[in-house]
């Protein structure tokens, strides 16, 4: 089936550093999602990309759609300790009635202040 | 903000019981989904519902999965026979056309 690989699994920084992690696939998405989930709650979507090559802001978040629509990435700039949470990537093959999200790996944040 | 909301929160059960997780979508949405996570590993597609029948499934959705949406406003997932490989989040979503919306999720662990 279909598989994203998300990296780092993992990071531990300082507050106001800025994280950059990203997701690759082996399939084409027509969309991709970045999701932030806090301990004990579902996902919640950070930024969505529709077009290959678009770069999308959302605050001190950035992320672009890979050209080749097989990757993604998503900055955080200044990053504070209410950023702390796994980021994870989806993908989304749009057509037919499912349009089901296939989930990347995930990468934990962490942020000391 | 409508949210799509989920009971129950936590559910503890024993290994071969019967198990309904339920799901309120938001109230104009289309699409129904049940997602579930492991802990610790990443969210994964369980099944899609769509105009009253499963539209997709993937292969973790066996026979001892079920999903029904009996009235206008609840969607539910049925686990038939629950083994301990079944302890995990389950997280219930829906849209129309567009964001796909997660509930808070409902913890289930089977002893």
């Amino acid at each position: 089936g279909q598989q994203l690989n998300q990296s780092p699994q993992s990071m531990f920084i300082q507050e106001g550093e800025d994280v950059s992690m990203n997701c690759t696939s082996s399939s084409i998405f027509n969309t991709w999602l970045w999701y932030k989930q806090d301990p004990g709650e579902g996902p919640v979507l950070l930024i969505a990309l529709y077009k290959a090559g678009e770069l999308t802001s959302n605050g001190r978040l950035t992320a672009q759609f890979g050209t080749t629509r097989k990757d993604s990435f998503l900055n955080i700039s200044a990053s504070i300790p209410s950023d702390v949470g796994i980021y994870f990537c989806a993908g989304q093959s749009l057509g037919g009635a499912t349009n089901k999200l296939i989930f990347g790996t995930g990468t934990l944040l962490a942020v000391q202040p | 903000e409508p949210e799509v909301t989920q009971t129950p929160s936590h559910q503890v059960t024993q290994m071969g019981q019967e198990v309904i997780l339920r799901c309120v979508p938001i109230s104009n949405h289309l699409y129904f989904y049940w997602y579930r996570q492991i802990l610790g590993q990443k969210v994964e597609f369980l099944v899609s519902f769509y105009n009253n029948e499963i539209s997709e499934k993937s292969e973790i959705f066996d026979d001892q999965f079920s999903v029904e949406r009996p009235d206008g406003s609840n969607f539910t997932l049925k686990i038939r026979s629950t083994k301990l490989e079944d302890s995990a989040m389950y997280f219930c979503a829906s849209r129309t056309r567009g964001e796909l919306f997660f509930g808070e999720g409902s913890r289930l662990t089977v002893l």
